[in-house]
Formats: C-alpha cells, sequence, structure tokens
C-alpha cells in the first residue's frame, strides 16, 4: 500500500498567514492526489484533485502543487473558517490511502 | 444538489453484524462508483470499500476482507455495506462517499455518517 506521510502533524498560525502543508508519497503517484479539508463533527470537505485542479466553490486562496512523491497544499491567506484538519489521499493505486492529517490552529 | 444519507449504525458486541444503508440523490446514481471510507475516533479517514457503477466490481482494504461486502440497488439509489464479524477496531464513523464520473478515484460528496460502535 502506498503510504502518505504529511507534515506537520499540526501548525499554529494566525489570520493573514500564509499556511503550507506538506504530503509525500512512500511510491510516485504521478499527480493522482486529492485535499481535503474537515472541521469536528463533519465529513472531510474535497479542495483540491489532480494535485492542483481547485474543486468548483473552494476559494482561490486555497491551492496544491506538486507531482511524483512530493505534495503541496497552500493557503495564501488564513481565515478564520480555515482553521480545520487537512489530509491528503492518493487515488493512483488500491488501497485508496490517506495521510496523517494536520490540524491548523489558531495562535 | 447531491445528497447521501447514512443510517443503520449502532452499538453492538464484537462478533456481530450490522448492515449500513446510504440513500443517494441529486445525482445519477447508476452512473457513479461508489465507496465507504471509515473514520475511527480522534483518527484520520481509511477507506473502507468501492463498488463500480454496475455493482460488478469490488474492491476492499485488506483489513475488511471477507468480512465486509459492499453491494449497491441502483433501483433504489441505495449503497450497503453488510459488516459481519464485527471487532473492535471497526468502531469508527462510516461514511458512504461517491467518486467523481470515470476511473479518477477521489471522493467528491461525502455523506454525514454513521457511527459504529463494537465494544463488550
Amino acid at each position: 500500500a502506498i503510504q502518505l506521510t504529511q507534515s506537520p502533524s499540526s501548525l499554529s498560525a494566525s489570520v493573514g498567514d500564509r499556511v503550507t502543508i506538506a504530503c509525500r508519497a512512500s511510491q510516485g503517484i504521478s499527480s493522482a492526489l486529492a485535499w481535503f479539508q474537515q472541521k469536528p463533527g463533519k465529513a472531510p470537505k474535497l479542495l483540491i484533485y489532480d494535485a492542483s485542479t481547485l474543486e468548483s466553490a473552494v476559494p482561490s486562496r486555497f491551492s496544491g502543487s506538486g507531482s511524483g512523491t512530493d505534495f503541496t497544499l497552500t493557503i495564501s491567506s488564513l481565515q478564520p473558517e480555515d482553521f480545520a484538519t487537512y489530509y491528503c489521499q492518493q487515488f493512483n493505486s488500491y488501497p485508496l490511502t490517506f495521510g496523517g492529517g494536520t490540524k491548523v490552529e489558531i495562535k | 444538489e447531491v445528497q447521501l444519507a447514512e443510517s443503520g449504525g449502532g452499538l453492538l458486541q464484537p462478533g456481530g453484524s450490522l448492515r449500513l444503508s446510504c440513500a443517494a440523490s441529486g445525482f445519477t446514481f447508476s452512473s457513479y462508483a461508489m465507496s465507504w471510507v471509515r473514520q475511527a475516533p480522534g483518527k484520520g479517514p481509511e477507506w473502507v470499500s468501492a463498488i463500480s457503477a454496475s455493482g460488478g466490481s469490488t474492491v476492499y482494504v485488506d483489513s475488511v476482507k471477507g468480512r465486509f461486502t459492499i453491494s449497491r440497488d441502483n433501483s433504489k439509489n441505495t449503497l450497503y455495506l453488510q459488516m459481519n464479524s464485527l471487532r473492535v477496531e471497526d468502531t469508527a464513523v462510516y461514511y458512504c462517499a461517491k467518486f467523481p464520473y470515470g476511473a479518477k478515484r477521489y471522493f467528491d460528496y461525502w455523506g454525514q455518517g454513521t457511527l459504529v460502535t463494537v465494544s463488550s
């Protein structure tokens, strides 16, 4: 199974900060990576797929990059509603797998 | 509007069985592959199983193979997960999730989840 390692596991940031979250795959997955946002008690919400394609209605402050084994989710200017946990997911092959998550907290 | 509504969760003892359902609406259910994803308390999501649009092809994570069965009834717009020989480690919120049209296997819509608790 392809393992996804996210870093950091948590971070503290202020409104307006630029935030970057990394996701590393244990083997190459081309661009078959998605990013999700999850708030407490809610289902994950798709933000980005194909490593860099923004899902419809997702704010443009979110962006994704990378291919192969190294990927990044960037929030250009953190907003109050962005405090949440973020997960990457690979869909290159079964079993589909998720990263361990990055919790973004208020500084 | 795409809606996915899970039901059937509950509290049961190890070794027990349960069937989860997911009622789908707002899209042509029979045209989309579907999946179940679970999330144990305080943990990240874990993909469990997927089924093709027709129901003719299924796949499972190793930890549930031989115990769980995914199925669908396209006439009822409903996805199912039959869970047998349940273990304490199966305790989780179970989400029904939709794949986008085509071959890509990320989750574009999720239900609200149903809690399954396995405890003696």
